[in-house]
């Protein structure tokens, strides 16, 4: 098992610029979730995908969208980005379906975004 | 608002010491608690999930504790290693989503040799 993989580990983009993250959930797992982390902060949650649509959506502008592909996996999308869009970008996968209990949540290794 | 404290914010400790990590959430109706490690400029590693019935979980020399009453949990790691360096973050999800993780600002813990 795998685990959760994002791709790419790292990426370096201008301000106004548009970028796409990656993430493969844990084999079995049907919902991902997208954290933003900057740097000595925890994790601040972007929005959550179940059965290729937004279940839930943190407090993030517009400029962040993203998408669930029938496989479960996922892509984060950043529009017009800013400085203080650099951070680190994390997955995380877990199998809740519709149910609305929770289960343990699994992370990839981050991708970290650097906008200059 | 579900808000999430974690103290202290650093640690630094001798190699073979016990030591005890705090965690505090405002909002007692949650789902369950979960406890991660996190090395520099990596992800997140599961290391213990409480659920709300249970009071605490054990894995290796981890033992992580929940008093949902007073909003507390503890993080308890036996006889330290170097090999425990890193920051390590409790999460707890919203009652009213069904995955949304509120985390602490987590403790930077250093094991010195």
């Amino acid at each position: 098992d795998a685990g959760v993989t994002q791709s790419p580990t790292h990426l370096i983009k201008t301000r106004g610029q548009q970028v796409t993250l990656r993430c493969s959930p844990k084999s079995g797992h049907d919902t991902v979730s997208w954290y933003q982390q900057a740097l000595g902060q925890g994790p601040q949650f972007i929005f959550q995908y179940y059965e290729e649509e937004e279940r839930q959506r943190g407090n993030f502008p517009d400029r962040f969208s993203g998408h669930q592909f029938p496989n479960y996996s996922s892509e984060l999308n950043v529009n017009a980005l800013l400085l203080g869009d650099s951070a680190l970008y994390l997955c995380a996968s877990s199998l809740v379906g519709a149910r609305r209990s929770n289960t343990e949540a699994f992370f990839g290794q981050g991708t970290r975004l650097t906008v200059v | 608002k579900q808000e999430v404290t974690q103290i202290p914010a650093a640690l630094s400790v001798p190699e073979g010491e016990n030591l005890v990590l705090n965690c505090s959430f405002t909002d007692s109706a949650i789902y369950n608690l979960q406890w991660f490690r996190q090395d520099p400029g990596k992800g997140l590693t599961s290391l213990l999930l409480i659920q709300s019935s249970q009071r605490e979980q054990t894995s290796g020399r981890l033992n992580a504790s929940l008093d949902k009453s007073s909003g507390r949990s503890t993080l308890y790691i036996a006889a330290s290693q170097p090999g425990d360096s890193a920051t390590y973050l409790c999460a707890v999800p919203r009652m009213d989503s069904s995955y949304k993780l509120i985390f602490g600002s987590g403790t930077r813990l250093l094991v010195r040799p």
